[in-house]
């Protein structure tokens, strides 16, 4: 058990350029989180995946925001046509499925975008 | 629309001195709780959390939490604070919307500690 991975770990990109960020979950869990973090705020829920279905996804921010998870293993997030706004730390979590709500996230370390 | 409220932005304690932080939620019915901590360059990591049942709960690091229905808080505490407990620490609650359960997280206190 590795726990759970994020690449990059740090990404700096010019305003109106895509980016994607990978998210390796641990392997036996199939319940996947992407959260967005800015400076001084907690974790802010974007989506979440069981397997390879998305279950939520009215929380992305905009449309610029996509995610996959194709195989029901490692996930992506994308944001198109980035904004300065877009600044902030993603994270990413995964857990096993128990009863609904009650289980335990396990975080990666998040991925820094710097959006020039 | 569900909140949380961590009230506290920093805590100072001096190390050996005990810790109480905060937190309060805004919610219809019982949530779950959790408290997770994160160290600088690390992942957010469960130190603890409520369903239902004894509302005093244990959890890693000689952490403890109580839940209290009647003022919908559920407060972190620990007796003797450790230098190596400074870190940013968040309440969370999870809760159904729509068929999904949703987390909702609190902005985080961050705690110093004195030598």
């Amino acid at each position: 058990d590795t726990g759970v991975s994020q690449d990059p770990r740090h990404k700096i990109t010019k305003r109106g350029q895509n980016v994607t960020f990978r998210c390796d979950p641990i392997s036996e869990h199939n319940r996947l989180y992407w959260y967005r973090q800015t400076l001084g705020q907690g974790p802010e829920f974007l989506t979440y995946f069981q397997n390879e279905a998305q279950l939520e996804k009215s929380r992305l921010l905009s449309d610029r925001f996509s995610a996959e998870r194709p195989k029901g293993s490692f996930s992506t997030l994308e944001i198109q046509r980035t904004e300065q706004g877009d600044s902030a730390m993603y994270l990413c979590a995964s857990s096993p499925h128990l009863r609904e709500g009650r289980e335990t996230q396990y975080f990666g370390p998040g991925t820094r975008l710097l959006v020039l | 629309a569900q909140s949380v409220t961590q009230p506290d932005i920093h805590i100072t304690v001096s190390e050996g001195a005990s810790l109480e932080l905060r937190c309060n939620y805004s919610y219809g019915a019982t949530p779950y709780l959790f408290w997770y901590v994160q160290s600088p360059g690390q992942g957010l990591q469960l130190l603890l959390k409520y369903f239902s049942g004894d509302t005093l709960v244990q959890g890693i690091k000689g952490f403890e939490a109580e839940f209290k229905r009647s003022q919908s808080s559920f407060n972190l505490r620990k007796p003797s604070v450790h230098w190596s407990d400074a870190a940013e620490y968040f309440c969370a609650v999870v809760h159904a919307s729509g068929g999904s359960y949703i987390p909702t997280f609190g902005r985080g206190t961050s705690l110093i500690v004195h030598p």
